[in-house]
């Protein structure tokens, strides 16, 4: 049973629009959630994060809203750059637990 | 300069040669894990570590030992390695409840 869901494969945007990637989950215990970036042949950068007590976390370009009704969190990023093509994780956690990862959507942000 | 080292970054091996990946992190975190990323499967957690000397299964540990006798290092040991475990593999370590931290990768190719 997987836990955290990406069910986009892959997303590709213009520059200067917004990306929507989204990513549902099903433990209900899970308290903390975080999106990572992932670049070819290197290893994954944390990006954003969000508490299950807030729906809303911005930081410059990146936001991540969090539906803990729906069981499902959502990255913008406004305006995509071409920089920004790279494949995404979304993450979530108990407290101080071991992290589950999705399997990662692929952004494709053309010039 | 904080980061987690991974040692080697490729190898190419047979079939029950036993190897051993090195994983050392230079932030004195508490907690360090193994993740294995293979294609349409997200990264998947083999073990990981909540301090020195307290090691878990993670989602994935079948065909692998893991060993933490200092608080920098966690090295990854496979005993008889075996195809279905070439994959690229990931060494992360955080502090608390704060993100992960990934190491480069290192791609495993078991023949």
């Amino acid at each position: 049973d997987q836990q955290v869901k990406q069910n986009s494969p892959s997303l590709s945007v213009q520059e200067g629009r917004i990306s929507i990637l989204n990513c549902d989950y099903t433990n209900s215990m899970f308290d903390y959630f975080l999106w990572y970036k992932k670049y070819p042949a290197e290893g994954p950068t944390f990006l954003i994060s969000i508490s299950s007590i807030k729906d809303k976390n911005e930081d410059g370009r990146f936001t991540v809203f969090l539906n803990k009704s729906a069981k499902h969190l959502s990255l913008h990023i406004v305006p995509s750059q071409p920089g920004d093509s790279a494949v995404y994780f979304c993450a979530a956690r108990q407290g101080a637990g071991k992290s589950t990862f999705g399997d990662g959507t692929t952004l494709t942000v053309k010039p | 300069e904080a980061q987690v080292t991974q040692n080697p970054r490729y190898l190419i091996t047979v079939t029950g040669k036993k190897l051993t990946v090195t994983c050392s992190q230079n932030m004195n975190h508490e907690y360090m894990s193994w993740y294995r990323q293979d294609p349409g499967l997200g990264l998947r957690q083999i073990y990981y570590s909540m301090n020195v000397e307290v090691t878990d299964k993670g989602d994935v540990p079948e065909g692998y030992k893991v060993s933490r006798k200092e608080k920098r290092n966690f090295p990854l040991i496979l005993e008889s390695p075996s195809p279905n475990q070439t994959s690229l593999y990931f060494c992360a370590s955080r502090k608390g409840s704060t993100e992960q931290f990934f190491g480069p990768g290192t791609r495993l190719t078991v023949l």
